[in-house]
């Protein structure tokens, strides 16, 4: 398909165990985006790689929380030691030009910490 | 205080109204504002996007932004049972592509 992948689409995990969520972004994009929706809670804000630029780590909670994006391509986000208020539904996004507003999502990956 | 508030709702109207949903916003910086749609289980989708202050539509979607009062909007005319969704607001500085999103008001519209 064209569009953002990523995988798991669920992920069942216990408490204090590590995780990794993969991102595969639309072929050409040079931004991609993590974000992290909470019932109630809307989209947050983790991480933004925008091409060779040094990502914007700012909406990152703590750091139990890192990514990476590999050749420019696709991203994996890591959660060490996982808690149960990271339980959420993690959302990747890529986009092709700066300033557009759009954003192009994944279905995200259903983490539940146990 | 959220940078950006948004009514959760839910909100129920029969097909056929027009829905009015709302953000208000403390951060003056917002130049870029974006509506989006989510439906259940799937990733959200562009819906709208605007520059600045004023209006843009599309089809039956009006986009409004007042800087002055930092308050969005978005009209949905003749609505439609395929319109039931989640709707984001979302925002951005100039400079910038990190979106920073409402908490999304859910929208049912009924037959």
């Amino acid at each position: 398909g064209a569009g953002v992948s990523q995988s798991p689409s669920n992920k069942v995990t216990e408490k204090g165990k590590d995780v990794e969520l993969r991102c595969d972004p639309i072929s050409g994009h040079t931004a991609l985006y993590w974000y992290r929706q909470s019932l109630g809670q809307g989209l947050e804000f983790l991480i933004y790689f925008q091409g060779n630029s040094a990502p914007d780590k700012s909406g990152l909670p703590s750091d139990r929380f890192s990514a990476e994006r590999t050749g420019g391509s696709v991203s994996t986000l890591t959660i060490q030691r996982t808690q149960q208020e990271d339980s959420a539904v993690y959302l990747c996004a890529s986009s092709r030009q700066k300033n557009t507003g759009e954003l192009f999502f994944g279905e995200g990956s259903r983490l539940t910490v146990l | 205080q959220k940078e950006v508030e948004q009514d959760p709702g839910p909100l129920s109207v029969p097909e056929g109204a027009i829905v009015s949903l709302n953000c208000t916003y403390s951060n003056s910086a917002f130049q870029y504002f974006m509506w989006y749609r989510q439906y259940s289980r799937k990733g959200p989708e562009l819906l709208m996007y605007t520059y600045s202050s004023g209006n843009k539509e599309d089809g039956r979607f009006t986009a409004q932004v007042d800087k002055s009062s930092k308050y969005i909007s978005l009209f949905i005319r003749d609505s439609q049972p395929s319109d039931s969704a989640t709707y984001l607001c979302a925002m951005s500085e100039a400079g910038t592509d990190k979106l920073i999103f409402g908490t999304g008001t859910r929208l049912q519209v009924f037959p």
